[in-house]
């Protein structure tokens, strides 16, 4: 069965420090993959999909990035992270239609 | 523009009532629906998808109105433990979610 995974579970972070989140799917191949942030309160906004290695589709320009350097291993980044950052980090992983989500990062950026 | 919009709620009701939401989209091509399920600082799991045909699962109906492009859930015998957000889902490969409906149940 599919399993996807997501780490840290909780994250503090300085104005102006970098971030790396980490996801990881086991259990298929040639996943679409896809970070989603949902501010306090507020609906899933979606950051970036990936349907293969290397392909990387931004849907809300910002200071973040991703990056898949594997078939199965998805990666969100930032430079120097700013306030506004501070939300709850949803990895998910597509076959067909429906997704599956990562248990989630909760950042606070302080 | 919004693509998908819920009403947030808050849907305050007793043990054993019966609730709806509804949920309207805009795409009309749209081909494919779920309900997601989100308790309180979790991540969102999927709860049933939605035909043109209807589907219950249990307590809980989903339908389409692709002619009014609304899907809905409907809730029977409501329990403490469906307290949490139910988000609406446009399918898709860039699967669209709406912001919520938050529902308290209580005894």
């Amino acid at each position: 069965s599919q399993t996807i995974h997501q780490w840290p579970a909780t994250l503090v972070q300085p104005v102006g420090s970098p971030l790396s989140l980490e996801c990881t799917v086991e259990g298929t191949s040639n996943p679409n993959l896809y970070w989603y942030r949902q501010a306090a309160g507020r609906g899933l906004q979606l950051l970036f999909y990936s349907v293969g290695i290397g392909q990387i589709s931004s849907e809300v320009p910002q200071n973040l990035s991703a990056s898949r350097p594997q078939d199965r291993q998805f990666i969100l980044s930032s430079k120097k992270l700013l306030l506004s950052d501070s939300g709850f980090y949803l990895c998910a992983w597509s076959g067909q239609v429906r997704l599956t989500f990562g248990s989630g990062t909760r950042l606070t950026v302080v | 523009r919004k693509e998908v919009e819920q009403d947030p709620g808050p849907f305050n009701v007793p043990e054993g009532a019966t609730v709806a939401f509804n949920c309207t989209y805009s795409n009309s091509a749209s081909q494919s629906f779920f309900w997601y399920r989100q308790d309180c600082r979790k991540e969102p799991k999927l709860l049933m998808s939605v035909y043109s045909s209807g589907n219950e699962d249990g307590r809980f109906t989903a339908q389409l109105n692709r002619a009014s492009q609304y899907i809905s859930l409907l809730i029977r015998d409501s329990k403490l433990s469906d307290s949490a957000t139910y988000l609406c889902v446009e399918g898709g490969f860039k699967t669209i979610f709406g912001a919520g409906t938050r529902l308290f149940v209580k005894a």
